[in-house]
């Protein structure tokens, strides 16, 4: 089975804080993403990417950036964390758009 | 034109029930829709997916109903039980393109 793993399961940061969130899969996918989960918005893609150093904006990219040096690490960077950067934060990878397989997620919580 | 447009937001059915989950889309273009489940403090993970050429797929328990030209597909689940408790979410998407569009996501409570 494809493992996607984040690296951590809870977060408390501070306002200003520069953030790092990691994930790492273990299937040699190409795909990965990030996606931030709130109450009755659902899934909104933050970021994702196809290859090895490429990165493409999704739907609510300002805060945020990206790094994929290798191919099985996606790590997601809030520059300087907010409070309304409060959220569920889950990785995903795919082959193709048949089955992504999503990490556990982390929760993170910014004071 | 990209949205998919999920409802209800929320849903309680008695054990042995038949919850029913719906969405719409605009785009013909869309030939991919999975549903996934995510139990709390878990990601989603793939439950059951439908291309447009069949109108229904079944496994287990769930089955995908597909309307091509009213644009809707939905999610049964027959016998319904305490454990399905969880999120679901309908997704679509494009054979040239590798991202899914999400629905908003319905929590399902199963009573005993």
């Amino acid at each position: 089975d494809v493992k996607v793993t984040q690296s951590s399961r809870y977060l408390v940061k501070r306002t200003g804080e520069k953030v790092f969130l990691e994930c790492v899969q273990d299937m040699d996918h190409e795909n990965m993403f990030w996606y931030r989960q709130d109450p009755g918005l659902g899934l909104r893609l933050i970021y994702f990417s196809y290859d090895v150093k490429m990165k493409e904006k999704g739907d609510i990219p300002e805060g945020y950036s990206v790094s994929r040096e290798k191919k099985e690490r996606f790590s997601l960077i809030l520059e300087s964390a907010s409070t309304n950067q409060t959220s569920m934060y889950l990785c995903a990878s795919s082959l193709s758009e048949y089955g992504y397989t999503f990490g556990s997620g982390t929760r993170l919580t910014v004071v | 034109q990209q949205q998919v447009k999920q409802s209800p937001q929320s849903l309680i059915v008695q054990k042995g029930g038949i919850p029913i989950i719906n969405c719409a889309y605009e785009n013909t273009a869309f030939d991919y829709f999975p549903w996934y489940q995510q139990f709390p403090g878990k990601g989603p993970a793939l439950l059951i997916a439908i291309r447009p050429d069949v109108s229904e797929k079944k496994e287990g328990r769930f089955t995908i109903s597909f309307n091509k030209s009213a644009k809707q597909f939905s999610l049964h689940i027959m016998d319904s039980q305490p454990g399905d408790s969880a999120t679901y979410f309908c997704a679509a998407s494009m054979d040239s393109n590798y991202q899914l569009i999400w629905g908003a996501g319905t929590k399902l409570i199963i009573k005993p």
